[in-house]
């Protein structure tokens, strides 16, 4: 079976630009969540979507934007790029968003974006 | 503030030498309790969970975990390291029902042969 897939795996962007990034859950998983990492810091959470609704939005600016569609895939959207925003976007899929042992998360091997 | 604390940045040990990576939350109430692992160029996967009974759990690759709720605690071990647990080592605590995973800041493991 197919894990996570992400994609594009690197990707250079200019300043004030505009980027999306995809991300193909687990067949059966219908929850995708979306994490920044940034070099030397564990992942931080971007945004939850379940059944294509957002389900939860972590500490993050209006720039970014996500949506989830009816095959489950997902898309991040990130508007106006700033230098900081260089990091690995991970996209991390589990079955639900139950409180139990179905919501283990499985992560892609992410997206590596430099803002330049 | 609430978070998640890895208690070393970067560990170096020897083949053989036993292995125990802290970490600590100060989140109250209940809480599901994860370690993940990130070998170089791969992607993060799981290690062991901590749902609910007992405390000790026992993952992949002969590592475990212990909770201890009263110290906010799931401490990582291994008895023997190998040259290819060199990885970065991350712990993770879920909240409530859907809620985000939250990450410590990683802690780095070199293992010399």
């Amino acid at each position: 079976d197919a894990g996570v897939t992400q994609s594009p795996t690197h990707l250079i962007k200019t300043r004030g630009q505009q980027v999306t990034l995809r991300c193909s859950p687990i067949s059966g998983h219908k929850s995708v969540s979306w994490y920044q990492q940034v070099l030397g810091q564990g992942p931080q959470f971007i945004f939850q979507y379940y059944e294509k609704e957002e389900r939860g939005r972590g500490n993050f600016p209006d720039r970014f934007s996500a949506r989830q569609f009816p095959n489950y895939s997902s898309e991040l959207n990130v508007n106006a790029l700033l230098l900081g925003d260089s990091a690995l976007y991970l996209c991390a899929s589990s079955l639900s968003v139950s409180f139990s042992g179905d919501t283990e998360a499985f992560f892609g091997q992410g997206t590596r974006l430099t803002v330049v | 503030a609430q978070s998640v604390s890895q208690h070393n940045h970067h560990v170096i040990l020897s083949e053989a030498a036993s292995l125990e990576l802290g970490c600590n939350y100060s989140y109250g109430g209940t809480v599901n309790l994860f370690w993940y692992v990130q070998y170089p160029g791969q992607h993060l996967q799981l290690l062991l969970k901590y749902f609910s009974g007992d405390p000790l759990v026992k993952g992949i690759k002969g590592f475990e975990a212990e909770f201890i709720k009263s110290k906010f605690s799931f401490n990582l071990r291994k008895p023997s390291v190998q040259w290819s647990d060199t990885a970065e080592y991350f712990c993770a605590v879920k909240r409530n029902q859907g809620g985000k995973l939250i990450f410590g800041q990683g802690t780095e493991l070199s293992v010399k042969p």
